[in-house]
């Protein structure tokens, strides 16, 4: 089983800024990796795929980078839209797993 | 509208046993695979089980392999996901999604409470 980690666990950012969010897989997923944004009460929506694809509607502030075990989630001039919890994950085979999160907080 | 809406939680005695079912509407269901992804409360997310798109093709998590068991019927496009007996740390909010590589759509989820 890959083991993906999330870092940091938090990350206190004002409105503007700019935030980074890192994933790290235990093992090579190539360039088979999601990220999702999910807020309170609601399901997971998909940002970026394959690295850095966004996603259909996702905002260029968003972008992906990365490959092999090391990956990137930026958020780019930060809006209040933004804060909400992050999570990455591969499919590059099975079992599917996830990160623990990163959640972008208000600084 | 691409829709997927999850039905069957509740609340459930240890050892119990509950059917979840995920109704797709929107596209064409018979050519997707399709997963359940679970969260337990306040905790992240955990992938259970993968049905391929003709049902032949079944992958699960080990933590769930033996007591859950995923289904479709392209018919109704519908989804389910059979559970046995439950446990304590089997309580989350159980979430469908559409999988074509990666998931991309998810439905709202639906609660199972395991406790006695």
């Amino acid at each position: 089983e890959i083991v993906m980690t999330q870092s940091p666990a938090t990350q206190s950012v004002s409105p503007g800024e700019t935030a980074t969010l890192s994933c790290r897989a235990s093992q090579s997923v190539s360039n088979n990796l999601v990220w999702y944004q999910q807020k309170p009460g609601q399901p997971p929506r998909l940002l970026i795929f394959r690295t850095s694809t966004r996603a259909t509607g996702v905002p260029v502030r968003f972008s992906g980078s990365g490959s092999g075990t090391e990956f990137t989630l930026t958020i780019s001039s930060l809006q209040s839209e933004d804060f909400a919890v992050y999570y990455c994950q591969h499919y590059n085979n099975w079992p599917l797993t996830f990160g623990g999160g990163t959640k972008v907080e208000f600084k | 509208e691409v829709q997927l809406v999850e039905s069957g939680g509740g609340l459930v005695q240890p050892g119990g046993s509950l059917r979840l079912s995920c109704a797709a509407s929107g596209f064409t269901f018979s050519n997707y695979e399709m997963n359940w992804v679970r969260q337990a409360p306040g905790k992240g997310l955990e992938w259970v089980s993968h049905i391929s798109s003709s049902g032949t093709t079944i992958y699960s998590a080990d933590s769930v392999k033996g007591r859950f068991t995923i289904s479709r019927d392209n018919a109704k496009n519908s989804v389910f996901l059979q559970m046995n007996s439950l446990r304590a740390e089997d309580t989350a909010v159980y979430y469908c999604a559409r999988d074509w590589g990666f998931t991309d759509i998810w439905g709202l989820g639906t609660m199972v409470v395991v406790s006695s």
